[in-house]
């Protein structure tokens, strides 16, 4: 297995742009999560997912949106970039009752 | 609020000693707990985790201790090696069934040779 895997590595974006961050896994977990790394802090949740065509807001949702149309791929959507969404986004899934199983991160900045 | 915290944010020890990490948690509900691993530049990596029907679990060098009575969680790593420099967090359930994580800010540990 693949494990989660997540693209871009790196990303740089001009303020007002948006873009997808793809994230996929093949453990064919139920659970999907978004979360985002700032420096030297834990993580925060945007999105979740509990299954294919389930999703809901995490403590920091706002600015994301996220879509779940397959148990594989859970891709999180920026629309209007700005400066404070530069940070480290991971992905992660999970099978009902488990731990988190992380990707390795998408690092992106905003100027 | 509830919250996940750590007692020391960085902690440095001797290769070949033992490593000691706390976590006090506040969320009474909480029944799962895990433990994660962060090399630089790297995804969290799952080391260890315990239900709240145990106090103690082990693994590969690894030993998670669990105190409901003080809401206190350790993680001790046996004759540590470079190879375990990193941050490491604590995390728990919150008592939610959909799996959401509440992650405390991480220590950061480093192994001198």
């Amino acid at each position: 297995n693949a494990g989660v895997t997540q693209t871009p590595k790196f990303r740089i974006l001009k303020i007002g742009q948006s873009m997808t961050l793809q994230c996929t896994q093949d453990m064919n977990h139920n659970y999907m999560y978004w979360y985002r790394q700032d420096p030297g802090m834990g993580l925060k949740l945007i999105y979740y997912s509990v299954g294919a065509g389930i999703t809901d807001k995490g403590e920091v949702p706002n600015g994301y949106n996220v879509s779940r149309s397959t148990t594989e791929d859970f891709p999180l959507r920026l629309e209007l970039a700005a400066p404070s969404q530069t940070s480290v986004y991971f992905c992660a899934s999970t099978k009902a009752g488990g731990g988190q199983y992380f990707g390795p991160g998408t690092r992106l900045t905003v100027t | 609020g509830e919250s996940v915290g750590l007692h020391l944010p960085t902690l440095s020890v001797q290769e070949g000693d033992n490593s000691i990490i706390n976590c006090a948690y506040s969320n009474s509900a909480s029944d799962y707990f895990i433990w994660y691993k962060q090399e630089s530049g790297k995804g969290p990596q799952f080391i260890i985790d315990i239900r709240s029907n145990m106090d103690k679990r082990q693994g590969q060098r690894v030993t998670v201790l669990l105190n409901k009575t003080v809401k206190h969680l350790s993680l001790q790593i046996a004759a540590t090696q470079p190879g375990d420099s990193a941050v490491y967090f604590c995390a728990e359930n919150g008592g939610g069934s959909q799996g959401n994580l509440i992650f405390g800010k991480g220590t950061k540990l480093s192994v001198k040779p």
